[in-house]
């Protein structure tokens, strides 16, 4: 059965430090995509980076980045130059397989904390 | 990008009676749409994939007669609960995609609270 770990209940991270968000999978499908998504206490899910199980390079958005290791299946999240606008909840979500009706399923998330 | 309006934001209903919650997907058309609900601190869990104009799909453990689901257009589902009772209490969000993207778009969610 497919499953996604993010073993961070909790991260605390200084302003302007960078911080990686850890987030491993499992699956025997080929074919997937591995998504991180923003949830601020209003509740709204915004997305932050995609990256294809296919893609060579590592996705980057700005100051988001995504650190994929296929062979350790790992999709850890870097975000640098931390901001307190940062502060919220984070979560992997994995789409196996990356094609049709499939739906995201989602990690249990990582709440980051930004301090000044 | 794409905008998913999800309506009501927030609802308080009494135990016993049915609520129901729009998706619309405002300017793409989503071949499939997805009904997630979230306790608090807690993940999203997905509670069923529902295609336009077919039967939704709901995940083992979600009551098909409880939470109606309806995809009635490529930009409209609605998700009906039906005889609410305080532990439905939650937050629902909506989610949709459209064929020829990889991203799936959220709404901003509706909480609901039965008393």
């Amino acid at each position: 059965a497919q499953k996604i770990t993010q073993t961070q209940p909790g991260m605390f991270v200084q302003e302007k430090e960078a911080v990686t968000l850890d987030c491993t999978y499992d699956t025997s499908d080929q074919s997937y995509g591995l998504f991180w998504y923003k949830q601020p206490s209003s509740g709204e899910m915004i997305f932050l980076i995609y990256q294809g199980s296919y893609d060579e390079q590592n996705a980057t958005e700005g100051r988001y980045s995504l650190n994929f290791q296929k062979a350790r299946k790992s999709a850890n999240l870097v975000i640098s130059a931390s901001q307190l606008g940062d502060s919220a909840m984070y979560f992997c979500a994995m789409r196996f397989p990356n094609s049709g009706n499939t739906p995201l399923v989602f990690g249990k998330g990582t709440r980051l904390s930004v301090i000044a | 990008g794409a905008v998913v309006s999800q309506h009501p934001s927030r609802v308080i209903c009494k135990s016993g009676t049915s609520v129901k919650i729009e998706c619309r997907s405002l300017d793409f058309q989503a071949t499939t749409m997805f009904w997630y609900r979230q306790f608090p601190k807690q993940s999203l869990m997905l509670m069923a994939t529902s295609n336009e104009g077919s039967k939704a799909t709901y995940e083992q453990g979600v009551e098909k007669d409880k939470f109606l689901i309806n995809h009635a257009s490529l930009t409209l589902s609605t998700l009906t609960v039906t005889s609410a009772h305080p532990e439905d209490s939650s937050f629902y969000i909506c989610s949709a995609r459209a064929q020829t993207v990889y991203e799936q778009y959220f709404g901003p969610g509706t909480r609901l609270t039965v008393t």
